[in-house]
């Protein structure tokens, strides 16, 4: 398995919801990524966890809540959101936090309304 | 993005070659790569190229590093309709703060190709 897998592929959530993003791979990585991309724009690093502890928070706001809980998964829990966080959320995992070749998976296309 | 520079468009015709160019920052960077991107979908690792290489061919890929001038480029030989994507320039950059490195983005060339 080569793959980083993320559901859902497409969320709809008012800004009183709470929702949660998932991410998974099964490729023994041990670092694993939260990125933001608008539209038109390049991916924006959120969170950074190195075996299974958080390493970088890339200042988010805290209505952006991550979770590790074992070494394949990888969550983001969102509560109160607002329309600006409208975006494509990525997940990607590498084997160590200084190794190249990060797989990213194919993310969720979240809209807040 | 902002240390990571790119063109922001490209067209070319289908069976010529293109080459989408980059400007990095960092000269300590041991790592440069190209994502692409296609609409809707996440980022696929094209190529990468490690810092003490001047040259990488893959196929119908080549990737030259300058350093000296901080310039990287992605030649893609004999371009097809399926690489009409957004390719995006990368480079691993040591976040001090945190002790470990972080990837860092070009804005992305949109690449289309004319039938």
């Amino acid at each position: 398995d080569t793959e980083v897998t993320q559901t859902p592929k497409h969320l709809v959530m008012g800004m009183t919801n709470k929702k949660s993003l998932k991410c998974e791979q099964h490729m023994g990585h041990r670092a694993m990524y939260w990125y933001k991309q608008k539209a038109k724009k390049p991916p924006e690093l959120m969170f950074v966890y190195s075996y299974e502890k958080l390493s970088i928070n890339e200042s988010v706001p805290s209505r952006f809540s991550p979770e590790c809980p074992n070494s394949s998964l990888l969550n983001l829990h969102l509560h109160a959101l607002q329309p600006e966080d409208s975006a494509l959320y990525l997940c990607a995992s590498s084997q160590e936090i200084r190794d190249w070749g990060y797989t990213f998976g194919s993310g969720t296309r979240l809209t807040v309304v | 993005g902002e240390d990571v520079e790119q063109s922001l468009f490209l067209s070319v015709r289908e069976g010529d070659s293109s080459v989408i160019n980059c400007t990095y920052t960092d000269s300590s960077s041991t790592y440069l790569y190209w994502y692409k991107q296609e609409p809707g979908a996440g980022l696929q690792l094209l190529t990468y190229i490690f810092s003490n290489m001047d040259m990488k061919q893959d196929q119908r890929l080549t990737v030259l590093l300058n350093k000296k001038d901080k310039h990287l480029s992605l030649r893609i030989a004999d371009t097809q309709t399926g690489d009409s994507a957004i390719y995006f320039c990368a480079e691993s950059m040591l976040n001090s703060g945190a002790g470990s490195y972080q990837l860092t983005f070009g804005k992305g060339t949109k690449l289309s190709v004319i039938p």
